[in-house]
């Protein structure tokens, strides 16, 4: 069965360094989104992607965030200055053209700032 | 906008015992409702969903979950847990016009022996 998948699986990073997250959708995907959770939080949403533009985005995707479909597979999040609150694991997601558009998570990427 | 509240934030059931977590949501607009489950150190799996049609939405490892719209409510139930059954589960609501998932906050249920 396809599925989402993400690496790395666990980054760690200074406090100011600029951290890449990568993603790989489900091949017939077109829907792309990143959510994050803070340890012992709920699931946030950060972003959707459509047809290589931001389709949504949350008041937490700040300049210091930025998405890219740099090719036909993968899809990054970038977060240009870590800070010590944006430790969390990291989601990626996809979805079909469908009308449901019912999301299929990957495993996460664990972020620590230290 | 949306909101989901799970209101229970942990439930601890025997193995073999019915269990029932509780969802329930706002939305001023037509919404899809999303069961998701998460093991320790493991992403999201999707449980079951409500699009439309009938209420009542069975998903995998034989849980189900019924749809109310009068109450705003989508309840998660599953008539005899396993250990195995031990995770958080988190009830999410997506606009039908929209793009982002809204989560609740998440029950862990908790299966003893």
């Amino acid at each position: 069965e396809p599925e989402v998948t993400q690496t790395p699986s666990h980054q760690v990073t200074q406090m100011g360094q600029e951290v890449i997250l990568r993603c790989v959708p489900i091949s017939n995907h077109l829907y792309f989104y990143w959510y994050r959770q803070i340890l012992g939080q709920k699931v946030e949403f950060l972003v959707s992607f459509y047809n290589n533009e931001i389709s949504e985005k949350s008041e937490i995707f700040d300049d210091q965030f930025s998405v890219e479909r740099p090719d036909g597979s993968n899809f990054t999040l970038k977060i240009r200055s870590t800070k010590l609150e944006d430790s969390a694991m990291y989601f990626c997601a996809s979805s079909a053209q469908s009308p449901d558009r019912t999301q299929y998570f990957g495993p996460g990427t664990r972020l620590t700032v230290l | 906008a949306q909101s989901v509240t799970q209101l229970d934030s942990q439930v601890p059931v025997f193995e073999e015992a019915p269990v029932e977590l509780r969802c329930n949501y706002s939305s001023s607009v037509s919404v899809y409702l999303f069961w998701y489950v998460q093991y320790p150190n493991q992403g999201l799996q999707l449980l079951l969903k409500y699009l439309s049609g009938s209420t009542l939405v069975k998903g995998i490892n034989g849980f189900e979950a019924e749809f109310n719209k009068s109450q705003t409510s989508f309840h998660l139930r599953k008539p005899s847990v396993h250990i195995s059954d031990t995770a958080e589960y988190f009830c999410a609501v997506a606009n039908t016009g929209g793009f982002k998932t809204i989560f609740g906050a998440g029950t862990r249920l908790f299966v003893k022996a």
